[in-house]
């Protein structure tokens, strides 16, 4: 099994471009997020989804914009990209959010860099 | 704002010792879950224990949640250098469909 699946594992942006950080699973899980991870900040919820068509936001949703067109994919955009996103990026996936199945998988992250 | 704060921040014990790390929380939860994350990689998910309960193991693993108190201990038992990593509490809440992380504790083990 692949599990989650995301790309690229490393990024290096300028100021002011924009990114998809792509993120898929082959689980068939309803619920996909997105977290940021910064030195001494735990990890940080960006956005996430419910099911396909069904996005929502997290703690920490501006710059960032996602969609959910099908149950597998979970893209995250970077508009404009600026410093402060310099972070890494983790996608997470669970079966199901309320219910005995709220077990979270996780990809291996994306480390950006935006300079 | 964080849900969960983790207690220490850091920690460094001999290999073979028993490891407690802690875990406050401000609202009241469905489920709190621990993971561990090593250097440089995803997180994991070790052990998940619901508000109802009170006590949980796997392996040399022990939860324990006391929801008066909005806190949850984590203890690993007979610690091995492989067990260095960093460790999240996370919790969720009837209602609110996200799952909320601590900001981790960073275990050492000392060969």
């Amino acid at each position: 099994n692949a599990g989650v699946t995301q790309t690229p594992k490393f990024q290096v942006l300028k100021t002011g471009q924009s990114m998809t950080l792509q993120c898929a699973q082959d689980m068939n899980h309803e619920y996909m997020s997105w977290y940021r991870q910064d030195p001494g900040m735990g990890l940080r919820l960006i956005h996430y989804s419910v099911g396909a068509g069904i996005t929502d936001q997290g703690e920490v949703p501006n710059g960032y914009n996602v969609s959910r067109s099908t149950t597998e994919d979970f893209p995250l955009r970077l508009l404009s990209a600026a410093p402060s996103q310099t972070s890494v990026y983790f996608c997470a996936s669970s079966y199901r959010k309320q219910g005995p199945n709220t077990e979270a998988f996780f990809g291996q992250g994306t480390r950006l860099t935006v300079v | 704002s964080q849900q969960g704060e983790e207690d220490p921040q850091a920690l460094s014990i001999q290999e073979g010792e028993n490891a407690t790390m802690n875990c406050s929380y401000k609202t009241s939860i469905n489920n709190l879950q621990w993971y561990r994350q090593n250097s440089g990689r995803g997180l994991v998910h070790l052990i998940l224990i619901r508000s109802n309960e009170r006590e949980k193991h796997s392996g040399r693993l022990r939860v324990t949640l006391d929801t008066s108190k909005k806190s949850s201990s984590l203890l690993i038992t007979a610690s091995r250098a492989a067990d260095t990593a960093s460790y999240f509490c996370a919790t969720d809440a009837w209602g609110n469909e996200k799952l909320t992380f601590g900001t981790g504790t960073r275990l050492t083990i000392i060969p």
